[in-house]
């Protein structure tokens, strides 16, 4: 089956660095995503890697291992609404997007 | 600024009515739109994808009858909740993917969500 894997709840100060991990097993690959959501509210898009590497945006950056089925995103300098649920998510072979539970982050002053 | 947005934002209904939400991509045409829904501390769960001028798929355990979905235009597709009831309440989600100059081809860009209240 498919599988996405990332932790359920971090806890980060703020100002500090914070890495969220995604584990995935999918019947293909054609990219990985990571999306933002404050509570009640629909998730945005952060992020896109296709290729194995770092994509750094401003404070946030995302890594990608093809060959080990992973991924992280990287959050610096954070900041008191950085607090979401942060989603990852793999395109299959068919194009469908398989999502994770999302990782809850909590950033205390 | 938002690309993809969606009404309304917010519907309390009588249990038996059925209730339209609308989803609309504002600076692209979406070739793809995706119906989510999401109970809360949930994930999202997707329901059904709808490619303009076609059927919509379907998830399993999703009723095809209950949630009509029309994809009729490149900028617009609706989900019907049919004779709604209580347990239907929830935030229902669109995301539109298409030709946009900004961004990954495959992304997916989300509306703003519909909280529905069935009573």
């Amino acid at each position: 089956g498919q599988n996405i894997d990332q932790p359920t709840e971090m806890t980060a100060t703020e100002g500090a660095i914070v890495q969220i991990n995604c584990t995935y097993q999918t019947s293909g690959f054609n990219g990985l995503f990571w999306y933002q959501q404050h509570a009640g509210e629909a998730p945005t898009f952060l992020s896109y890697n296709v290729l194995d590497g770092l994509e750094e945006k401003g404070r946030f950056s995302s890594f990608l291992s093809r060959s080990k089925g992973y991924s992280y995103l990287l959050l610096k300098e954070l900041q008191m609404k950085d607090s979401a649920s942060y989603l990852c998510a793999v395109m299959d072979s068919n194009y469908q997007l398989i999502w994770g539970a999302g990782t809850k982050l909590i950033i205390k002053p | 600024g938002a690309v993809v947005s969606q009404h309304p934002s917010w519907v309390i209904c009588k249990s038996g009515t059925s209730v339209k939400i609308e989803c609309r991509s504002l600076d692209f045409q979406a070739t793809t739109m995706f119906w989510y829904r999401q109970f809360p501390k949930q994930s999202l769960m997707l329901m059904a994808t709808s490619n303009e001028g076609s059927k919509a798929t379907y998830e399993q355990g999703v009723e095809k009858d209950k949630f009509l979905i029309n994809h009729a235009s490149l900028t617009l597709s609706t989900l019907t909740v049919t004779s709604a009831h209580p347990e239907d309440s929830s935030f229902y989600i669109c995301s539109a993917r298409g030709n946009r100059d900004q961004g990954p081809q495959e992304t997916q860009y989300f509306g703003p969500g519909t909280r529905l209240l069935v009573l």
